[in-house]
């Protein structure tokens, strides 16, 4: 099963932020949370990912809670093209390798 | 630089039938996996290589063979296809096993067996 928990869906107007929760309670202190998103049915596609820090890139922003039990996905001005469903995923580790689990992750539907 | 490649795009098999989906990767990554995707779900691994000449099981590994004997390919087999197989195949790949340089995807396989 998937260790993360995610709205099924989202709205956003054009120009607005986006943020995506994502709940991940039982996650490890070895774990790293990340973010992908998949454009119709194209392949996935990395957005960013983190471990307990804030982080920052050209596409978004990743906001983790102290207690690492909650993260959120900020698109600081969605587009239209942000139109896609939006993975969270936290890597366990087993037999001495990472794999990701998804989810059915969040679908964000961008508003003109 | 043509990151992850896989072929065909399309493909449809008869019950019974065998084939290999393809997968080459040209950014010298060390972990390939295959993913499948069914209709509003999320994706499940299928198998996965940390490396030439090593590989694992994923979620589904039931029905789906693998080798890695290049590092540059990671190809697919379906021994006997079965509608239950029905799916689009997604083949993975990063520079580490962490995936914290991010995991590169290709387009896809769309596989219907009937």
């Amino acid at each position: 099963d998937a260790k993360t928990t995610q709205p099924p869906s989202m709205d956003c107007a054009e120009g607005r932020a986006a943020n995506l929760p994502c709940n991940h309670s039982t996650i490890s202190g070895n774990e790293y949370v990340y973010w992908y998103r998949q454009i119709h049915s194209q392949g996935p596609q990395y957005i960013i990912h983190g471990l307990k820090n804030n982080e920052t890139n050209e596409m978004a922003s990743l906001i983790i809670t102290e207690d690492r039990k909650s993260s959120t996905l900020i698109l600081p001005h969605a587009t239209l093209r942000d139109t896609a469903v939006y993975y969270c995923i936290v890597s366990p580790l087993e037999r001495g390798t990472y794999k990701y689990i998804f989810g059915t992750g969040t679908r964000l539907k961008v508003l003109a | 630089n043509a990151g992850v490649t896989q072929t065909p795009k399309f493909q449809v098999l008869k019950t019974g039938q065998s084939m290999t989906l393809q997968c080459a990767q040209d950014m010298n990554h060390e972990y390939m996996s295959w993913y499948r995707q069914d209709p509003g779900m999320g994706l499940r691994l299928i198998h996965y290589s940390v490396g030439a000449g090593i590989t694992d099981q994923g979620e589904v590994p039931n029905g789906y063979n693998v080798s890695r004997s290049t590092t540059e390919d990671f190809p697919l087999r379906l021994l006997s296809a079965a509608p239950s197989q029905t799916s689009v195949y997604f083949c993975a790949s990063s520079y580490s096993i962490t995936g914290n340089y991010g995991y590169t995807f290709g387009s896809g396989t769309r596989l219907t067996v009937v």
